[in-house]
């Protein structure tokens, strides 16, 4: 099965500090790679599809990159609203793994 | 609009086996496919499995093949989960998702389920 790496697995910034999140695949998976935040006590929300596609309603401070087996999330400025857990998730062939989080707090 | 509602917590004795129900609306239930998905206490989410409402074909995480069966009911826009042979390690929410593309199941997961909470304990 393919495996789904984060990193890091927490981190501490400031409000308007530029973020960045990787998460690495084991084999190559294209762009099928989604990226969801989970604020305690709440189901997880779709941010970006398709490694890079913004979902509709999500503040643009939020952008994906990557193809094949590696990918970023970036919040370009740290909002204390964004304090979550970011997980990755591929979305081709048979199974659908996450990562294990990247639990984001504010400094 | 899309509402996946799920079963009330269970608690359960190791061993045993617990059935988790997901109430689709909003949406023409048998052309979504729709994961299961569960997230321990103060841990991350884990993948367990995918269930085509259509035809009821069903793919599960190599974690738990023998032990999970995932179903639908189409008169009632259902799914189900069932797991058996529970143990402690299996206290968790347990979330039902759904696939965001039409008839595909290569797509990331637009809508969840509130959760349940099923506690294995003795």
């Amino acid at each position: 099965d393919i495996q789904m790496t984060q990193s890091p697995s927490s981190l501490s910034a400031s409000v308007g500090d530029r973020v960045t999140i990787t998460c690495r695949a084991s084999q190559g998976i294209s762009n099928y790679l989604a990226w969801y935040q989970q604020k305690p006590g709440k189901v997880p929300k779709l941010l970006i599809y398709a490694a890079s596609t913004l979902q509709s309603g999500v503040p643009s401070r939020f952008s994906g990159s990557g193809s094949g087996t590696d990918f970023t999330l970036t919040i370009s400025s740290l909002q204390p609203e964004d304090v979550a857990t970011y997980y990755c998730q591929k979305y081709n062939s048979a199974t659908w793994t996450f990562g294990q989080g990247t639990k984001v707090e504010i400094k | 609009q899309v509402q996946l509602v799920q079963s009330g917590a269970e608690v359960k004795k190791p061993g045993a086996s617990v059935k988790v129900s997901c109430k689709a609306s909003g949406y023409t239930f048998t052309s979504y496919y729709m994961h299961w998905v569960r997230q321990a206490p103060g841990q991350g989410l884990e993948w367990m499995g995918i269930i085509n409402p259509s035809g009821g074909s069903t793919s599960y995480a190599q974690k738990f093949q023998g032990r999970v069966t995932m179903t639908r009911d189409t008169s009632t826009s259902t799914v189900y989960m069932e797991l058996s042979s529970l143990r402690s390690e299996d206290t968790a929410v347990y979330y039902c998702a759904r696939v965001s593309t039409y008839y595909d199941s290569s797509g990331p997961i637009d809508y969840w389920g509130q959760g349940t909470l099923v506690t294995v304990s003795s």
